[in-house]
């Protein structure tokens, strides 16, 4: 599985979008990019994923580069309530990875 | 559709003791996988089963193991038990094997204390 590289912490204001960049340099051709996010005491939330093409869902948007060395998820309009981790994986196994992720603070 | 289950919610062990936790899928679900979450290690994989096999395994030593039941229903046993077990103990539930095994979902998991 490639490893990943996010910051550690990112603020954004509520009702903004929130943009956040995720590194994963050496993924292989066969490998996905998974997000999910881990709001405090709770389970992990699965978020969306993508291969190569860009990706939406209800929740958020994934970008992906040409050449597929990172990625971007966007929360269109954050809210006080998508204060969480934020965990990109890029797996073309069985294995989930979790790293440190991004901590997203979305201020009023 | 009701979401992942896992037992108990809070567990409180002794050092030396031995604790089994449940965890019980999606209805449908046929994978579940289990995770460690600790301030100081993250979220680290233990193991994935699906129709009742191991399928993968993370570097955890012997005394952590688990089984699946027929009805995907999943359990987990730590045995002799040390301080740094403690821990959530995640447990992750996944319609199919392979990459669609990767979009999980995860039950409110279990806080185990050992003191």
């Amino acid at each position: 599985d490639a490893k990943t590289t996010q910051p550690p912490s990112m603020d954004c204001a509520e009702g903004r979008a929130a943009n956040l960049p995720c590194n994963h340099s050496t993924i292989s051709g066969n490998e996905y990019v998974y997000w999910y996010r881990q709001i405090h005491s709770q389970g992990p939330q699965y978020i969306i994923h993508g291969l190569k093409n860009n990706e939406t869902n209800e929740m958020a948007s994934l970008i992906i580069t040409e050449d597929r060395k990172s990625s971007t998820l966007i929360l269109p309009h954050a809210t006080l309530r998508d204060t969480a981790v934020y965990y990109c994986i890029a797996t073309g196994g069985f294995k989930t990875i979790f790293g440190a992720g991004t901590r997203l603070f979305v201020k009023a | 559709k009701a979401g992942v289950t896992q037992t108990p919610r809070y567990l409180i062990k002794t050092r030396g003791q031995q604790v089994t936790l449940s965890c019980s899928p999606i209805s449908g679900h046929r994978s579940v996988s289990w995770y460690q979450q600790t301030p100081g290690q993250g979220l680290q994989f233990l193991f994935e089963y699906f129709s009742e096999t191991q399928r993968n395994k993370g570097n955890f030593p012997g005394r952590f193991s688990g089984r699946q039941f027929s009805n995907s229903r999943s359990e987990m046993n730590v045995s002799t038990l040390e301080l740094g077990d403690s821990a959530l103990y995640l447990c992750a539930s996944s319609g199919a094997p392979g990459l669609a095994a990767l979009e999980q979902y995860f039950g409110p998991g279990t806080r185990l204390t050992v003191t």
